[in-house]
């Protein structure tokens, strides 16, 4: 079975500075997705970035960036010049890219602080 | 809609009561799934429907849990004799269609206490 840990319950960061948060999973599978969501206070479920297990080059998009290291098997998210607005939690998810495997598997999060 | 919508969002009921959660996705998407997020954990599975068919069941809890899509849109879940351990979030989330390449959309969720 599929398992994605996040060892981080929380962390917390300064206002304006770069903070990783750490995700590793679990699978036999070659081909895959992962995704970082975001889920605020309003309790909400963001999609901040994903990954095609595929493909080599890491993710971007804006501020959050991951690290993928496929062999492995780890898959951090980097926040740079972080915000207020980044206070969340934060959860790492996995799915198989094949029909018929669509659920997605969640870890257990980690509560992301940002310090004025 | 201009995105997922889920009612009611807060549900109380007595231990024993049958409750029905609704989901009500993006108009134009084919695929709806349902799961549960316990306090202070991530969302897990629960089952998945595409249009009115529903290939994936195998994250219902019990046979006490049970889920719709007769029309292909809206969709409930319904929980028959609630127990304490049902309380937590209910979470809809719909996508385009199958395939992990289609972003899940999330509603804001039902907040279940059972008492």
């Amino acid at each position: 079975a599929q398992t994605v840990t996040q060892s981080q319950p929380e962390m917390s960061v300064q206002e304006a500075e770069t903070v990783t948060l750490s995700c590793t999973y679990d699978t036999s599978e070659s081909d895959y997705y992962l995704f970082w969501y975001k889920q605020p206070p309003s309790r909400q479920m963001i999609l901040v970035i994903r990954q095609e297990a595929y493909k080599q080059q890491n993710a971007t998009e804006n501020r959050f960036s991951v690290n993928f290291q496929k062999a492995a098997k780890s898959f951090s998210l980097k926040i740079s010049d972080s915000q207020l607005g980044d206070a969340a939690m934060y959860f790492c998810a996995y799915t198989i890219s094949n029909f018929g495997n669509e659920k997605l598997t969640f870890g257990t999060g980690t509560r992301l602080t940002i310090i004025p | 809609g201009a995105g997922v919508s889920q009612s009611p969002r807060y549900k109380v009921t007595k231990r024993g009561q049958d409750v029905t959660l609704r989901c009500d996705p993006i108009s134009s998407h084919a695929t709806l799934y349902w799961y549960q997020q316990a306090l202070g954990q991530g969302p897990e599975f629960l089952t998945y429907f595409n249009y009115e068919a529903q290939p994936d069941k195998s994250g219902l809890p019990s046979d006490r849990f049970s889920a719709e899509r007769p029309e292909g849109s809206i969709s409930t879940l319904t929980i028959q004799r609630t127990e304490q351990r049902d309380s937590a979030m209910y979470r809809c989330a719909s996508s385009l269609g199958r395939g992990a390449y289609n972003e899940q959309f999330f509603g804001p969720g039902t907040r279940l206490t059972v008492l």
